[in-house]
């Protein structure tokens, strides 16, 4: 069974600083989608950025990119400029052909002015 | 372009109670899957319909149940409530068609049995 590893609980940044959130997942597939969601205290889950597993390089957002190792099974997201807005929990998710996304218990980041 | 909604906000019921959520998936979209996510925890897959079907169902009892109507809204069905039911339920919508499998997802129910 797929699963979805974040072995950083809390993180924390300062304002304008770099940070690098964590995320490893097991599966025999080779073919699916990563994504990093963030979910701030007003509950709604928003995407921040996917990497389909057939394309190597790597998925950019504004802000936010990711460092996608297929072959060490590692989707780590680095946020750049680190705003207070991008405090949240993240959670890094697993999807392959639409179907139940798995997800890891989350990395609540906080931003520090 | 209205995103995902789900109704209510919050709930609070009782024990062995009955509650059904509402969802509106995004515009455009066609399949909806409905998550539990406990308090800490990040969501655990519920169920997931498509053309009115149930298409994949996660480890959850019998006393989870679901539908969706033909405008792809969904409701979600828990009967005979426990207190380990209490949790946020998401739903998240998709597009069979999009070849980015990507799921939107609404603000959520706020639900505590008591």
């Amino acid at each position: 069974a797929q699963t979805v590893t974040q072995s950083q609980p809390e993180m924390s940044v300062q304002e304008a600083e770099t940070v690098t959130l964590s995320c490893t997942y097991d599966t025999s597939e080779s073919d699916y989608y990563l994504f990093w969601y963030k979910q701030p205290p007003s509950r709604q889950m928003i995407l921040v950025i996917r990497q389909e597993a057939y394309k190597q390089q790597n998925a950019t957002e504004n802000r936010f990119s990711v460092n996608f190792q297929k072959a060490a099974k590692s989707f780590s997201l680095k946020i750049s400029d680190s705003q207070l807005g991008d405090a949240a929990m993240y959670f890094c998710a697993y999807n392959r052909y639409n179907n139940d996304m798995r997800f890891g218990a989350g990395t609540r980041l906080t931003v520090k002015p | 372009d209205a995103g995902v909604t789900q109704s209510p906000t919050h709930l609070i019921k009782t024990r062995g109670q009955q509650v059904t959520l509402r969802c509106s998936p995004k515009s455009g979209h066609d399949t909806v899957s409905w998550y539990q996510q406990a308090l800490g925890q990040g969501p655990q897959f519920i169920f997931q319909y498509y053309e009115e079907e149930e298409r994949q169902r996660g480890n959850f009892p019998d006393r989870f149940s679901g539908h969706q109507f033909p405008n792809y809204s969904s409701e979600l069905n828990v009967n005979a409530l426990l207190l380990g039911d209490s949790a946020l339920y998401l739903c998240a919508s998709s597009a069979t068609s999009s070849p980015q499998e990507t799921q939107y997802f609404g603000p959520g129910t706020r639900l505590l049995v008591l």
